[in-house]
């Protein structure tokens, strides 16, 4: 079974920061990747996904992330963090082609300080 | 468009009495659906999983069980709660071969006492 390592689970910025979460996984197949976002009081929702082709892959808001297959990794990045990115972000990764479930990491709560 | 509706928002409930969170989707048609809990620095856990009517498959043997009666329809039950079920419960759906992205409903919030 498939698994996602996120290593860092409480990140402080200062707004125009520069933001590089990093998520890991461990699966020998081909793989689907997520990152979903969770602003306060607000419901889960993709912020970017990454399934063939280009391994960088843009998201909404300004966020970013590459694919390095060779590290197993899919880490999100912000050149430049505003006070409305203070949200949870968490990676999924799943098996691509017939499985029907995502595995969640544990997340990353972010605070940006204005 | 699709969208997915959760309810109660927010629950309070004594120890060893029943459970029903529901969850419905609309606009789509035989999705799979699935229930998570969220728990602070632990992320989702999922519970059950669903690809079609009558259709539930376990992740994690507990206090909880999970029905799905009708195509866009998916319950998560207790017939007797324990305090270790407070939580936060999130119900989801994709699309079946769809590209995999889960939409996620607002979440209840269950508390026990």
């Amino acid at each position: 079974a498939q698994s996602v390592s996120q290593h860092n689970h409480h990140v402080i910025l200062s707004e125009a920061a520069s933001l590089e979460l990093g998520c890991n996984y461990s699966y020998g197949g081909t793989v689907n990747l997520f990152w979903y976002v969770q602003y306060p009081g607000q419901h889960l929702q993709l912020l970017l996904k990454y399934f063939s082709g280009d391994p960088l892959v843009k998201g909404i808001k300004g966020f970013e992330a590459e694919f390095i297959k060779s590290k197993f990794s899919f880490n999100l990045r912000k050149p430049s963090v505003q006070w409305s990115d203070t949200a949870e972000y968490f990676c999924a990764v799943k098996p691509s082609g017939g499985s029907y479930i995502p595995t969640f990491g544990r997340g990353t709560s972010l605070i940006v300080h204005p | 468009s699709q969208t997915i509706h959760q309810w109660p928002a927010t629950l309070v409930q004594p120890v060893g009495s029943p459970l029903s969170l529901e969850c419905t989707v609309e606009g789509t048609s035989n999705p799979n659906l699935y229930w998570y809990r969220q728990a602070a620095g632990r992320g989702l856990q999922l519970l059950f999983y669903s690809v079609g009517i009558g259709q539930i498959s376990s992740e994690v043997p507990q206090n909880l069980s999970a029905s799905r009666p009708q195509d866009r329809q998916f319950i998560l039950s207790s017939k007797k709660l324990l305090l270790s079920d407070s939580g936060f419960y999130l119900c989801a759906w994709r699309e079946t071969g769809g590209t995999g992205e889960l939409f996620f409903g607002e979440g209840s919030r269950l508390t026990v006492l």
